[in-house]
């Protein structure tokens, strides 16, 4: 069984910081590694995501996430965030080619004007 | 660009009577899911369902849960009967291939009363 752990319930930045939200994952076989962005109220959107190959994946509005097998971690990162990156972010992992994304507990950024 | 669309956005019911949500997945999508948020957390797994069968279900997926898509129509969810830890917001997802990241609707928020 895959699982994946998003440590930080609540990460604060400013305007204009950058920022990392972090996501580890335990599984050992093939998997599919995902990102998605939660606004109040609203149904998940899907940012990006990683399969295989370059470890750096770049999603939708300067959204970054490296793979790293090693550490096994996905982690988003964001040069320069603004106010409407408010949200709460859902790092989620699939095996190949088998069943439904599971999602880790969400991180919810708040970006301070 | 295509949507998952989630009629309606809330439903209110009495507990121990059924409820069907349902859900206008994206036209050539082939594979569909229902995850249960409690609260704004953590996105739970219920069901997936591909070419008129479950795939895989969680233990969240109770007996009293049921899913179809008759004839390429709305994909549902019933409940029957409902139960007060059944109040949620309940989100569907499509996608037109396995491996490819499901397209969530904005959720229908039920309250079991």
């Amino acid at each position: 069984t895959q699982t994946v752990s998003q440590s930080d319930a609540h990460v604060t930045v400013f305007e204009g910081d950058s920022v990392e939200l972090r996501c580890n994952y335990s599984y050992g076989g093939s998997i599919y590694l995902s990102w998605y962005i939660q606004h109040h109220g609203r149904g998940l959107q899907f940012l990006l995501k990683y399969y295989s190959g370059n470890p750096v994946v770049q999603g939708v509005n300067g959204f970054k996430a490296e793979f790293s097998k090693s550490d096994s971690s996905f982690h988003l990162r964001k040069a320069s965030v603004h106010w409407s990156d408010s949200a709460v972010y859902f790092c989620a992992v699939r095996m190949y080619n088998n069943n439904a994304p599971r999602f880790g507990a969400g991180t919810k950024l708040s970006v301070k004007p | 660009g295509p949507k998952v669309l989630q009629i309606p956005s809330h439903q209110i019911i009495d507990m121990g009577q059924m409820v069907t949500l349902n859900c206008d997945p994206v036209s050539n999508h082939l594979y569909f899911y229902w995850y249960k948020q409690i609260l704004g957390q953590q996105m739970e797994f219920l069901v997936n369902f591909y070419n008129g069968k479950v795939m895989e279900k969680s233990k969240l997926f109770k007996d009293q849960f049921s899913v179809e898509r008759p004839d390429g129509s709305y994909f549902t969810l019933k409940i029957q009967p409902t139960a007060l830890e059944d109040s949620a917001v309940y989100f569907c997802a499509s996608s037109l291939l396995q491996n490819q990241a499901p397209l969530f609707g904005e959720g229908t928020r039920l309250s079991v009363l």
